[in-house]
């Protein structure tokens, strides 16, 4: 199986603040990989696939870069309701696998 | 808008077969991929497996022993079946839809809101 590993863990990080969690996966996967946010209670939310294309009515606030093994989830200022689990996936292998989650918290 | 909702039996005793169901409204089940992803407590996200409207679909390696999964077209609805359960297949439960990009790879678009399973006698 692909192991995708995600950084940080967690984060804390203030309204208006810029921030960046980094993906990595095990082995090449082109640019197959979704980004989803979740909030507890909540139904997970797709945010980005191919990397870099934004789902529809995803606001051009969230941005994901990266090609091959290493990729990115940017939000460029951070907003009360974007306090959530971030997770990347990989659909390029078999099975699809998860990152482990970046809990964005407020500071 | 597309909104899944899973339901069935929230406990189930080890040994027994766990099965859910999964009602799809605002869009149809056709043309699509659908599938199961599960949460144990603290833990990662696994998939479990998709299937089509068409019955074709594949699952994880690591549960394909045990998972059955179906659909019922006229209902708009998509079943999970997971055998011989054990109290390490409590988890979160949560249905999808899959969708390709432009590659033609599946990734899933929407998801369901999750529903509590726990494996208990």
């Amino acid at each position: 199986d692909i192991q995708m590993t995600q950084s940080p863990s967690s984060l804390s990080a203030s309204v208006g603040d810029r921030v960046t969690i980094t993906c990595r996966a095990s082995q090449g996967i082109n640019n197959h990989l979704a980004w989803f946010q979740h909030k507890p209670g909540k139904v997970p939310k797709s945010l980005i696939y191919a990397a870099s294309s934004l789902q529809s009515g995803v606001p051009s606030k969230f941005s994901g870069s990266g090609s091959g093994t290493d990729f990115t989830l940017t939000i460029s200022s951070l907003q009360p309701e974007d306090f959530a689990t971030y997770y990347c996936q990989q659909y390029f292998g078999y099975p699809v696998t998860f990152g482990g989650g970046t809990k964005v918290e407020i500071k | 808008q597309v909104q899944l909702q899973e339901s069935g039996r929230g406990l189930v005793k080890p040994s027994e077969t766990l099965s859910l169901t999964c009602t799809v409204s605002g869009g149809s089940i056709n043309s699509y991929y659908w599938s199961w992803i599960r949460q144990p407590a603290g833990k990662g996200l696994e998939w479990i497996g998709r299937i089509n409207s068409s019955g074709n679909g594949n699952s994880n390696p690591s549960l394909r022993s045990r998972v059955t999964m179906s659909v019922d077209t006229p209902n708009n609805q998509f079943s999970l079946k997971l055998s011989s359960v054990t109290a390490a297949d409590t988890a979160v439960y949560y249905c999808a839809r899959e969708y390709y990009d432009s590659s033609g790879y599946l990734y899933v678009d929407y998801w369901g809101q999750g529903t509590l399973v726990i494996v208990s006698s």
